[in-house]
């Protein structure tokens, strides 16, 4: 079965320094992969997906993330972070599940606090 | 502009009392499906639909009904509400299930007592 980890609860960054948020991933075949934000009282927003290609894949409000097959990872990075990226960050994975049906599955996420 | 839309999106209720929340996409997206959000535990899939009249269990179904009659509606029921039914959710869409990102709606909060 596939599954998502996402080993930090909550990051604090201060503004203006670089982001890293983990994720890790397990499925029996190239993952469809995404993060998702979601800022206070909203639904989650996409900001980026890999399918295929080239693994660093950039995605809106200035993040990035680097799919590293080898270690079934897809972390997300951002070079400079801003008191509005405060939120809350979904990793998910999409795919087949067992049994042949399609859920996509989400990490539980990490919590980003930005200090000013 | 395309959306999810989902209401109400605050709801307080009492334990037995049926309701139902909506949703609806103006995007003719095949997949839909229904999440809920609790403290730690992140989203868990309560069900999700392929295309009209396709309906199928997610991680956590049980208390739950779904129906999909028309592409664009997707209705979350609880017939017999309880308190541990409180909870964030949210309904989402996307072209497919699996390769297409999920657009989602802006919750609803619900509150059993």
């Amino acid at each position: 079965a596939q599954s998502v980890t996402q080993p930090d609860i909550h990051i604090t960054v201060s503004e203006g320094a670089s982001l890293e948020l983990r994720c890790n991933y397990s499925y029996g075949a190239t993952p469809y992969l995404f993060w998702y934000v979601q800022s206070p009282g909203q639904g989650l927003q996409l900001l980026l997906k890999y399918f295929s290609g080239d693994t660093l894949v950039q995605g809106i409000k200035g993040f990035e993330a680097e799919f590293k097959r080898s270690q079934s990872s897809f972390n997300l990075r951002k070079p400079s972070v801003h008191w509005s990226d405060a939120a809350e960050y979904f990793c998910a994975v999409g795919g087949a599940a067992s049994g042949g049906s399609y859920i996509p599955t989400f990490g539980r996420g990490t919590s980003l606090i930005v200090h000013p | 502009e395309a959306q999810v839309t989902q209401n109400p999106r605050y709801l307080i209720t009492v334990t037995g009392k049926k309701l139902t929340v909506t949703c609806s996409q103006n995007m003719n997206h095949e997949y839909m499906s229904w999440y809920r959000q609790d403290p730690g535990l992140g989203l868990r899939q309560i069900y999700y639909s392929m295309n009209v009249e396709v309906t199928d269990k997610g991680d956590v179904p049980e208390g739950y009904k779904v129906s999909r009659k028309e592409k664009r509606n997707f209705p979350l029921i609880l017939e017999s509400p309880s308190p541990n039914q409180t909870s964030l959710y949210f309904c989402a869409s996307s072209e497919d299930s699996y390769n297409s990102p999920l657009h989602f709606g802006n919750g609803t909060r619900l509150t059993v007592t």
